[in-house]
């Protein structure tokens, strides 16, 4: 099975600052879309970010960001001003006309 | 706008017990797709439908899960008999056009089989 590869089970980051959360995606489709969901303690799934593959430049959602490398299959995740809030589950995604396959999940905790 | 809409919120059951989830996707929302979620094995992809015909079961676990979409508001996950190790939480999820588009989630099904 084509999959997604998150290989930082658990971070912590000190609130206000800035962390990255790593991905890496196995695909075999020339069109595709990655993603990035935030799933905090009370289980809801909640889309942060979107990227489609076609598209060089990096997507942006107000204090987060991706760095995109499709050569390398890379997909990571930057939070900046990191704030209590966003302490959850982070999952990355790979989505292509076929299916749509997840990453294990980052834990993130960003500590006062 | 009403997102994806999953019932029971909470279940417990015995074992050996029928359990059916039922989910209601995002009006005018074409594909829909039922995961299950564990400690052990992360966010599984069990089912997917698109136009309400299952395009891939390869995830589902096997005979005891049944999964069906008879119209474009509604689906059901079945499991008959129920074992303890289908403890997880059920996502529904529904986009508009495939998996390459955003899937939006329901809330879940937290099913407990004792």
């Amino acid at each position: 099975a084509q999959t997604v590869t998150q290989s930082q089970p658990e971070m912590s980051v000190q609130e206000a600052e800035t962390v990255t959360l790593s991905c890496t995606y196995d695909t075999s489709e020339s069109n595709y879309y990655l993603f990035w969901y935030k799933q905090p303690p009370s289980r809801q799934m909640i889309l942060v970010i979107r990227q489609e593959a076609y598209k060089q430049q990096n997507a942006t959602e107000n204090r987060f960001s991706v760095n995109f490398q499709k050569a390398a299959k890379s997909f990571s995740l930057k939070i900046s001003d990191s704030q209590l809030g966003d302490t959850a589950m982070y999952f990355c995604a790979r989505g292509n006309n076929n299916d749509m396959r997840f990453g294990a999940g980052t834990r993130l905790t960003v500590k006062p | 706008d009403a997102g994806v809409i999953q019932s029971p919120r909470h279940e417990v059951t015995e074992m050996g017990q029928e359990v059916t989830l039922r989910c209601k996707p995002i009006s005018g929302h074409n594909s829909l797709f039922w995961y299950r979620q564990t400690m052990m094995r992360g966010l599984e992809l069990l089912i997917y439908f698109n136009n309400n015909v299952p395009i891939d079961d390869s995830g589902m676990p096997e005979d005891r899960f049944s999964a069906k979409m008879p119209n474009a508001s509604f689906s059901t996950l079945k499991i008959q008999p129920s074992e303890p190790r289908d403890s997880a939480v059920y996502f529904c999820a529904s986009s508009l056009g495939g998996p390459g588009n955003t899937i939006y989630f329901g809330e879940g099904s937290w099913l407990t089989v004792v």
